[in-house]
């Protein structure tokens, strides 16, 4: 069975602390991507990859960044949490040039 | 602001009723529009997809109503029951973009 696992299901953490979320895909996919869903605004896309070291931003990249050294991993880096990134993280990856995404269980963080 | 807007936010049916769900989109060079389920403490999983040279396509229960010249997209969910309880996003997409619409939250009543 393929899976994109999120270590982290639930994270509390403090105002200005360095956040890591780590997603691990084990389907030899090339894209992977971090989604930010929160209700009524639905998924909403952080930061994507196509390919190992590289990355775009997506919609809403502000005060994230992402690491992707290896095809498996993608992580999502959030270097000064803040209140308003209190949600739930969702990381997907799919194959070169296909549209469906698998995703992940989810982390759902939140920000004190 | 969304390219992909859905409605409605919420949707409460009894079980055995039909309970539909509509998206439309703005991006003509949207060319796949599936749907997907999420279960409360999982992720979104895709339910059935459908491109725009087809106007509609069934799956079981599920089934995808498409109307290019509109540009909207429904899902209808025949026969519903209380195990289909659970947030469907539509999104639509081209091979290096893809946009969700804001959810719907289904409730099945026994």
């Amino acid at each position: 069975d393929v899976k994109v696992t999120q270590s982290s299901r639930y994270l509390v953490k403090r105002t200005g602390e360095k956040v890591f979320l780590e997603c691990v895909q084990d389907m030899d996919h090339e894209n992977m991507f971090w989604y930010r869903q929160d209700p009524g605004l639905g998924l909403r896309l952080i930061y994507f990859s196509y390919d190992v070291k590289m990355k775009e931003k997506g919609d809403i990249p502000e005060g994230y960044s992402v690491s992707r050294e290896k095809k498996e991993r993608f992580s999502l880096i959030l270097e000064s949490a803040s209140t308003n990134q209190t949600s739930m993280y969702l990381c997907a990856s799919s194959l070169s040039g296909a549209n469906v995404l698998t995703f992940g269980a989810g982390s759902r963080l939140t920000v004190l | 602001q969304q390219q992909v807007k859905q409605s409605p936010q919420s949707l409460i049916v009894q079980k055995g009723g039909i309970s539909i769900i509509n998206c439309a989109y703005e991006n003509t060079a949207f060319d796949y529009f599936p749907w997907y389920q999420q279960f409360p403490g999982k992720g979104p999983a895709l339910l059935i997809a459908i491109r725009p040279d087809v106007s509609e396509k069934k799956e079981g229960r599920f089934t995808i109503s498409f109307n290019k010249s509109a540009k909207q997209f429904s899902l209808h969910i025949m026969d519903s029951q209380p195990g289909d309880s659970a947030t469907y996003f539509c999104a639509a997409s081209t091979p290096n973009d893809m946009r969700f619409g804001a959810g719907t939250r289904l409730t099945v009543k026994p």
